[in-house]
Order: C-alpha cells, then sequence, then structure tokens
C-alpha cells in the first residue's frame, strides 16, 4: 500500500509571498487532514475533510489559509500571503473512518 | 476541551536501558482514543499504537509496551532494552468526539550507544 504523499518536500519562500502544498492521501481513505508542526511542538490540525466536506476547520487562519479537496481524493492547502510565522512543517494525514492516521512525509516551510 | 501532556521533554538512556515515557490526559468526551506516534529524525510520523477508551489494559508488542490507566488519566508507553534507532520524538495523541486528534508537545528520547 503507498503511503501518503506530499509535494513539495521543502518551500523557501519570502513573507506576504503564496505557496501551495499538494497531498494525495492513501487510496480509500475517505478522511484527510492538514496539520502544523512548529519546531519543537506537536502537530496541530488545520483542517479536517470527510470526503471532500469540510468537517473542522476551527484552528485554520482563514484569512491567509485555505484548503480544498476536489472528488474527495486529492487536497491543496495554501497560504496567501505568508507570514514569519507559518514557517513550520505541514502535514497531511489521511485515515479510514476510525483507524490511526498515516502522515506523509511533511512539506517544510521556510519563511523569510 | 482536550489536554495531553508530556511532562518530559528530552530523556536520554544508555543503550539497552528501559525507558518509559509518561503522557496524561484530560477529556470529557465518554469514548476516545489514545495514539503513540513516533517522529524520527527524518521527520515522518509513524503511527504505533491505538487504543479506545473501553480498552483499559497493558499491551506488548516486542519491545514496546503501553499501560493505559483511566483511574490515572494516564497512557504510558515502554521501550524495553532501548536501542539507537530508538532515538526520535514520540508523540501521545488523544482523539475525542468526530476523531479531533489532540497532541502533546512531545518527548524527545535519546539512545546512547
Amino acid at each position: 500500500e503507498a503511503g501518503v504523499a506530499q509535494s513539495p518536500r521543502y518551500k523557501i519562500i519570502e513573507k506576504r509571498q503564496s505557496v501551495a502544498f499538494w497531498c494525495n492521501p492513501i487510496s480509500g481513505h475517505a478522511t484527510l487532514y492538514w496539520y502544523q508542526q512548529i519546531l519543537g511542538q506537536g502537530p496541530k490540525l488545520l483542517i479536517q475533510f470527510q470526503n471532500n466536506g469540510v468537517v473542522d476547520d476551527s484552528q485554520l487562519p482563514k484569512d491567509r489559509f485555505s484548503a480544498e479537496r476536489l472528488k474527495g481524493v486529492d487536497s491543496t492547502l495554501k497560504i496567501q500571503p505568508a507570514k514569519l510565522e507559518d514557517s513550520a512543517v505541514y502535514l497531511c494525514a489521511s485515515s479510514r473512518t476510525s483507524g490511526g492516521r498515516s502522515f506523509g512525509p511533511g512539506t517544510r516551510l521556510t519563511v523569510l | 476541551a482536550q489536554k495531553v501532556t508530556q511532562a518530559q521533554t528530552e530523556i536520554s538512556v544508555v543503550e539497552k536501558e528501559d525507558v518509559t515515557l509518561d503522557c496524561v490526559y484530560e477529556t470529557r468526551d465518554t469514548t476516545y482514543y489514545l495514539f503513540w506516534y513516533k517522529q524520527p529524525p527524518s521527520g515522518e510520523l509513524v503511527f504505533l499504537i491505538r487504543r479506545n477508551s473501553f480498552d483499559e489494559q497493558h499491551e506488548i508488542s516486542g519491545r514496546y509496551s503501553w499501560n493505559f490507566q483511566k483511574s490515572t488519566s494516564s497512557f504510558n508507553f515502554t521501550i524495553t532494552a532501548s536501542q539507537v534507532v530508538d532515538s526520535a520524538v514520540y508523540f501521545c495523541a488523544l482523539g475525542g468526539g468526530y476523531q479531533k486528534v489532540t497532541f502533546g508537545i512531545g518527548t524527545k528520547l535519546q539512545v546512547i550507544p
């Protein structure tokens, strides 16, 4: 079984620029999550999709972050415009309805 | 509100020693899941175990064991005969409601050869 795929693995941008991350979950996993992990902290859930509907986006800074999951498979997370404090690893995970989450390798974002 | 506390931020042990990672949680949910994840230096989070709130038992899997005690709201994780490859950050996590998962800040384990 192929794991969760994410791209790019690394991204360096300047503040106020835009950036997008892509995630392809494990086949058959209906639930997809985006987490933000700041250095030295645990992952924080940004948004959770069930198929292509949003289940929880309470911690997503909606003034600058957006995410979509078209057709209930792949997902894209966008930041526009980026701030210095957005520097973090962005982790995508997927799961069946009640299983443990499988995480992707993450995208390490550095905002200068 | 859910909360996960991992009081040990960093632990160092010598190879072959046993080590226990502590996790204490708070939740108002009556049904919930507890998880342990490992994050090696490569950065990828590796799922280790999930327990549900009705399954309060001590479990052993190879060198790993878990001790879930609802009376003390603890879900501790023990590595027996630690190895250098066990060096990583270990996260305890709590899932409640519709699977919203809250992670602790992690415990960094360093196993010294």
